[in-house]
């Protein structure tokens, strides 16, 4: 596809279920962000992955959060025993790496994913 | 350690009238920085990027500007309209081998009729 697509769009969950949240980045993009967003919040970020470099996690807010990417392609963010404070927009974006160091890297976004524990 | 503050944090002002939100950075090797809008409801979508030796770089309404000695930038925006609504995030990119997007909390406008 043209853009970064996630899914699902909306989830409505049960507290203590697990969920699994996907993002497609745009082909090429070898950088790939995970963000939350809380109602009325900023972008808190979760994890980054770059490449086949180990994953940046220092965002993840507890061990029941974890995310995987396998090469440069799909990633999914799995939340495990949600919580209610979980509840949030989870956005994924992607991005070329410039290695240059001083081109015109852009983060491109995906619609993100409202996830709602009930 | 890296990290990208923007202030206000949060501000509301009548249609038509002009506005400016603040960005400081503490990233570094700087590479470039963006400023994101963001409906609500919406992915970020990108309005300008400036990278070193870009001191202001305009989009219609919108003109950003950077200072690279002081680690500031600014976003004003003109005759605002009740469409520019919308939460504004302040993006810096850390050169390296492995470019890492930073990002800031955002501003959120409120533009009123």
């Amino acid at each position: 596809g043209a853009g970064v697509s996630q899914s699902p769009s909306n989830k409505v969950t049960e507290k203590g279920k697990d969920v699994e949240l996907r993002c497609d980045p745009i082909s090429g993009h070898t950088a790939l962000y995970w963000y939350r967003q809380r109602l009325g919040q900023g972008l808190e970020f979760l994890i980054y992955f770059q490449g086949n470099s180990a994953p940046d996690k220092s965002g993840l807010p507890s061990d029941r959060f974890s995310a995987e990417r396998t090469g440069e392609s799909v990633s999914t963010l799995t939340i495990q025993r949600t919580q209610q404070e979980d509840s949030a927009v989870y956005l994924c974006a992607s991005s070329l790496v410039d290695i240059g160091g001083l081109g015109n890297t852009e983060a491109f976004f995906g619609q993100g994913t409202r996830l709602t524990v009930v | 350690k890296n990290q990208v503050e923007q202030s206000p944090q949060s501000l509301i002002i009548l249609e038509g009238k002009n506005c400016t939100l603040q960005c400081n950075y503490t990233v570094s090797p700087f590479s470039n920085l963006r400023w994101y809008k963001q409906d609500t409801g919406r992915g970020p979508v990108s309005l300008t990027i400036m990278t070193f030796s870009e001191n202001t770089k305009s989009n219609g309404r919108y003109t950003a500007t950077l200072d690279a000695d002081t680690k500031q930038s600014s976003l004003h925006i003109t005759a605002s309209q009740l469409s520019d609504s919308a939460s504004y995030i302040c993006v810096v990119t850390r050169y390296s081998s492995a470019s890492k997007i930073i990002f800031g909390s955002g501003t959120r406008l409120s533009i009123r009729p």
